[in-house]
């Protein structure tokens, strides 16, 4: 089976330019997860779809944050613009089951400068 | 809100010596996770923990849910260099189909 894709795996910008992350999930999960993990914490959710709906976007800072989910498979993450502290680690998580089964892709390590 | 609090942040020590990190919650949850994070990798599945005081052993990991399944912990024997990493608990919200983290053990074992 293979696993959660991601894209890039690294990005460089300068503060107020705009970003975009790709994920494709794992064939068949229905549920997509994209995390934000600051360095030296945990991920916090920012967005969970189920197909291709918005489940819970509560965390996500909607003044800079978006993200899609189209035909219910692959995703993507954008930031306009982006500021310093949105340096981080993006990382997509897909599910077959809730929080049963969940797989992680390798991230992608965004520098704000 | 659901939180997860995760002791110690950082540790390091020498290659053979015991360990144990503790997750720990004010709040009840169904079960909880352990997450290992490697450099430049996405979290991968150690073990899932579903009933009160429920013991589950992988390896020179052992794992252990609270009675109360509020707290668990995570010990590892003889641990070797392979074991660095950062180690997250992680358990869902009520209510909801998503996990929430606690802030990760950042463990080096020194050869």
């Amino acid at each position: 089976e293979a696993g959660v894709a991601q894209s890039p795996r690294y990005k460089i910008i300068e503060k107020r330019q705009s970003v975009a992350f790709w994920c494709n999930p794992i064939s068949g999960h229905a549920t997509l997860y994209w995390y934000q993990q600051i360095l030296g914490q945990g991920p916090k959710l920012l967005i969970q779809f189920q197909n291709n709906g918005v489940v819970d976007d509560s965390q996500l800072p909607k003044d800079r944050f978006s993200a899609e989910r189209l035909k219910g498979v692959d995703s993507t993450l954008k930031i306009q613009p982006a500021k310093l502290e949105d340096s981080a680690v993006y990382l997509c998580a897909s599910s077959r089951a809730g929080v049963y089964g969940y797989t992680f892709g390798s991230g992608t390590r965004l520098t704000v400068v | 809100t659901q939180l997860l609090e995760q002791s110690p942040q950082f540790l390091s020590i020498q290659e053979g010596e015991n360990l144990t990190v503790y997750c720990n919650s004010s709040s009840v949850f169904s079960s909880l996770q352990w997450y290992r994070q490697e450099p430049g990798e996405g979290p991968v599945l150690l073990v899932t923990v579903v009933t009160g005081g429920e013991v589950k052993k992988l390896k020179r990991l052992t794992f252990q849910f609270g009675d109360a399944r509020k707290d668990s912990s995570l010990h590892i024997t003889a641990a070797q260099p392979g074991d660095t990493g950062l180690y997250l608990c992680a358990g869902p919200t009520q209510g909801a189909q998503k996990l929430v983290f606690g802030q990760g053990t950042r463990l080096t074992i020194n050869p």
